[in-house]
């Protein structure tokens, strides 16, 4: 069964800095493309940022460009979110979800498996 | 405002048929790229419902399915039942901003 935990979240201030976990079990890790997605309170979905199966490759939305990293240990299993310079806007419930390159999802890429996410509060 | 366009709200009894409309543009899904829609129940998970417009994952009921057409597409939800209450967003790649876009989902009220 694919599961996904994340892990890391909580309150901090304007300008800190936060580190979220997320930990893949039931299918083999480093073939997939991964990404984090959250949802700010009340708002809808929003892709953060994805990373390919080797790390060889990055993409982040403009809003966290130079603020958030991304990373990946494939031996174990795990991704990574680092977030610096933390806002108020950045408050919401960040998840980690698999992206199949393959099959019907080949063309443009879909999310097939979501972990149920973490909550990261920014605020004074 | 988020880049593709869906309903806030729609309901229906049970048994009844709802369709959910996503519109966007000439640089997503006017471009050509799919459009893949979710099923949220806040507090858990989301769930992929419909991919690539029209194909439904294993496990996912017939009563579910997807279109595409121009620059918009639409999940359409037959006999509905109460536990189709959710929140329903639509997925898919916008190639002047290079990113995945959602719309803003869609609440389904089942009455």
């Amino acid at each position: 069964e694919v599961q996904l935990v994340e892990s890391g979240g909580g309150l901090v201030q304007p300008g800190g800095s936060l580190r979220l976990s997320c930990a893949a079990s039931g299918f083999t890790f480093s073939n997939y493309w991964m990404s984090w997605v959250r949802q700010a309170p009340g708002k809808g979905l929003e892709w953060v940022a994805n990373i390919k199966q080797d790390g060889s490759e990055r993409y982040f939305v403009d809003s966290v460009k130079g603020r958030f990293t991304i990373s990946r240990d494939n031996a174990r299993n795990s991704l990574f979110l680092q977030m610096d310079s933390l806002r108020a806007e950045d408050t919401a419930v960040y998840s980690c979800a698999r992206e199949p390159r393959e099959g019907y999802c080949r063309s443009t890429a879909c999310f097939d498996y979501w972990g149920q996410g973490t909550l990261v509060t920014v605020s004074s | 405002q988020s880049v593709l366009t869906q309903p806030p709200s729609v309901s229906g009894a049970p048994g009844q048929r709802v369709t959910i409309s996503c519109t966007g543009s000439s640089s997503n899904i006017g471009a050509g790229y799919d459009v893949h829609w979710y099923q949220h129940h806040p507090g858990t998970a989301p769930k992929l419902l419909i991919s690539a417009n029209t194909n439904r994952p294993s496990g996912v009921p017939g009563r579910f399915s997807g279109s595409r057409s121009g620059t918009s597409a639409s999940l359409a939800i037959t006999g509905l039942q109460a536990e189709d209450e959710a929140d329903y967003y639509c997925q898919s790649y916008d190639s002047s901003l290079i990113v995945f876009v959602f719309g803003g989902g869609t609440k389904l009220t089942v009455l």
